[in-house]
């Protein structure tokens, strides 16, 4: 599985950003598809998942309300878009894949994009 | 959902072994087997070297083991080696369908 992310973003505060993750190779709409970010010197953070087959996207707490994942309905292409960007959200956005779902959730991350360098700054 | 607690480093020589730590709670390791590790070395992206708390992907060396006891993971790499060192990041599956991380654990190999 091949994962190819877009590229780089310059956003101003305030603003939003959308990400894309195309994936190739031995995927399946039972894959789960995974959101992970990474700010300079931290640890990664989940964001978000979904499992194609059933549609529902699940995400982490912090970023409700704030946060929007897709799928073009397969595991094919995945989009993650986050709103009301602030300096806090500069940061390397990873999508990932598994070939397993948990109850309609993704509880791994098997296979990775090469990850999108997010900056935020006015 | 706070993230998992792991200690902020560990290290070792070479050939030794290690254990790394992976604290959660009965919302996700307590009461799930999925917990899973991976490996980050500095600039590149995370690959993951255990899932579902003791399984080890294709390709990846033995030298690499996992358990669960309670709420605690933990990750042993023995023979431990130059390559080895990277930061490692543990995560668990929760009751409420989300993913939650550790806070990384940076591998010194002196």
């Amino acid at each position: 599985v091949h994962l190819v992310q877009s590229g780089a973003e310059v956003k101003k505060p305030g603003s939003s950003v959308t990400v894309s993750c195309k994936t190739s190779g031995d995927t399946s709409i039972s894959d789960a598809l995974s959101w992970v970010r990474q700010a300079p010197g931290h640890g990664l953070e989940w964001m978000g998942g979904v499992v194609p087959i059933f549609g529902t996207p699940h995400y982490a707490q912090k970023f409700q309300g704030r946060v929007t994942i897709t799928t073009d309905g397969s595991a094919s292409a995945t989009y993650m878009e986050l709103t009301s960007l602030t300096s806090e959200d500069t940061a390397v956005y990873y999508c990932g894949s598994a070939h397993s779902y948990c109850s309609g959730g993704a509880c791994r991350i098997d296979f990775w994009g090469q990850g999108t360098v997010v900056t935020v700054s006015s | 959902q706070s993230a998992l607690t792991q200690p902020a480093s560990v290290s070792g020589s070479p050939g030794q072994s290690i254990t790394i730590s992976c604290t959660g709670t009965s919302n996700d390791i307590g009461s799930l087997n999925y917990v899973s590790w991976y490996q980050q070395h500095p600039g590149k992206v995370p690959k993951l070297i255990i899932f579902e708390v003791t399984n080890r992907p294709s390709g990846i060396s033995s030298r690499f083991s996992a358990s669960k006891s309670g709420d605690t993971a933990s990750l042993t790499i023995s023979g431990l080696q130059t390559e080895d060192e990277a930061d490692y990041y543990c995560a668990s599956y929760t009751l409420s369908s989300t993913l939650v991380f550790g806070g990384g654990t940076k591998l010194t190999v002196l």
